[in-house]
């Protein structure tokens, strides 16, 4: 069964500094996407980012990258420059290949200090 | 345009009452999902429609029943709720399998509250 953990509830970050949030996941498919969502007290879900697990480089857009490493099952979200607007809970979630079905880690929190 | 577009964005009802939420998407994605969503949780899959057909159900009680009349639209029908249902509801669509872009974008969510 796949699962994904992540293992900090809640992190808080300084504006202008650069945090990573973990993620590991348990899967025996060698194929399937990883995500980054993030959700704000607005409510809807964003995506972040995305990663293949056939791409060996690691996805970036503007301030996000993630720390792929296929081997160890561990998908890390990097936010440099913090923002104010990037305080949310952000969400890990995984899909296979062939089956429409994302799973989701439970959640950390991020509180953006000013 | 890529937008999904809930309606309503609150709902309060009573035990007894039928009310239907809505979902709309113009993506042309052929994968639509309801989520329901308690409080500092995760989201947790209701169903999946692949192509308007039903293809995953996890178990869901059936004062809960999902619709898809066309390939842009998704209802879910309410009935006979409890209290312990209240949550927010998301839907989410994607495009169907072994295409491209293949992250689920998701509405804005309908709060619900069963009193």
């Amino acid at each position: 069964a796949q699962t994904v953990t992540q293992s900090q509830p809640e992190m808080s970050v300084q504006e202008a500094e650069t945090v990573t949030l973990s993620c590991t996941y348990d899967t025996s498919e060698s194929d399937y996407y990883l995500f980054w969502y993030k959700q704000p007290p607005s409510r809807q879900m964003i995506l972040v980012i995305r990663q293949e697990a056939y791409k060996q480089q690691n996805a970036t857009e503007n301030r996000f990258s993630v720390n792929f490493q296929k081997a160890a099952k561990s998908f890390s979200l990097k936010i440099s420059d913090s923002q104010l607007g990037d305080a949310a809970m952000y969400f890990c979630a995984y899909r296979r290949v062939d089956f429409n079905k994302f799973y989701f880690g439970s959640g950390t929190k991020l509180n953006v200090k000013p | 345009d890529t937008e999904v577009t809930q309606t309503p964005k609150h709902l309060v009802m009573g035990m007894t009452n039928k009310k239907s939420l809505k979902c709309e998407q113009h993506m042309g994605h052929r994968a639509m999902y309801w989520y329901k969503q308690k409080a500092k949780k995760p989201p947790e899959l209701m169903f999946v429609y692949s192509y308007e057909k039903l293809s995953i159900n996890e178990s869901v009680p059936s004062r809960f029943s999902p619709e898809c009349p066309n390939s842009s639209l998704l209802n879910l029908h309410l009935h006979a709720l409890q209290p312990e249902d209240s949550a927010l509801y998301l839907c989410a669509s994607s495009q169907a399998l072994g295409q491209l872009n293949t992250e689920a974008f998701f509405g804005q969510g309908t709060r619900l509250t069963v009193v």
